[in-house]
């Protein structure tokens, strides 16, 4: 079965460096998201994606954050100058579809450590 | 203001029982809720969704219920086996067009043989 594929599966970044999370989306889906979990706390939206624009953000989600398709298969997340609070695994996730009826699918995540 | 609550203690219970979730919600109008299980260190998979004009779902030997008055669905999972063992994350979505889900905390289901 296709699956969402991200790398690296763990990043450690000092506080005020860039990083970029990559995330390569089932091919055939047309819809990517961005996801993040601090440990012990719920999943929590950051950023949908379609037809090359930003579809939706959550708070979360300030100017720090850019995402990108830079090619026909890759899905990137950029946080410019990294915070503690930062660190948290980060989930890509992909649907065919935009509506109820294409549930996401994630991929296992990028933990991210910011020291 | 805007809450889901999912059980916060693991619930115990051995092999061959029925396993039953919670997932309560206030200050929502979900269009529709989906349940998700999550191992440790991996990412959520999708298990059932239910719409909010359904009142259950089943595949297998789960089953999803969705009562839209209570504001709460119910996650069985009957027959229930070790490999059962993880936790389950309620999500729901107020149909924005995308899947800008909210979720759950997640309860952590321990089966024993």
């Amino acid at each position: 079965e296709p699956e969402v594929t991200q790398t690296p599966s763990h990043q450690v970044t000092q506080m005020g460096q860039e990083v970029i999370l990559r995330c390569v989306p089932i091919s055939n889906h047309l819809y990517f998201y961005w996801y993040r979990q601090i440990l012990g706390q719920k999943v929590e939206f950051l950023v949908s994606f379609y037809n090359n624009e930003i579809s939706e953000k959550s708070e979360i989600f300030d100017d720090q954050f850019s995402v990108e398709r830079p090619d026909g298969s890759n899905f990137t997340l950029k946080i410019r100058s990294t915070k503690l609070e930062d660190s948290a695994m980060y989930f890509c996730a992909s649907t065919k579809g935009g509506a109820y009826n294409s549930p996401l699918h994630f991929g296992n995540g990028t933990r991210l450590t910011v020291t | 203001s805007q809450k889901i609550e999912q059980n916060s203690e693991a619930l115990n219970i051995q092999e061959g029982k029925t396993a039953t979730l919670t997932c309560n919600y206030t200050n929502y109008s979900p269009a529709y809720l989906q349940w998700y299980r999550q191992d440790p260190g991996r990412g959520p998979v999708f298990l059932l969704l239910i719409r909010e004009n359904e009142k259950e779902k089943r595949k297998e030997r789960l089953k999803v219920t969705f009562d839209t008055t209570l504001k709460q669905s119910l996650f069985h999972i009957t027959a229930s086996q070790p490999a059962d063992s993880a936790t389950y994350l309620c999500a729901l979505d107020e149909d924005t067009g995308f899947q800008k889900l909210v979720f759950g905390t997640g309860t952590r289901l321990l089966v024993s043989p």
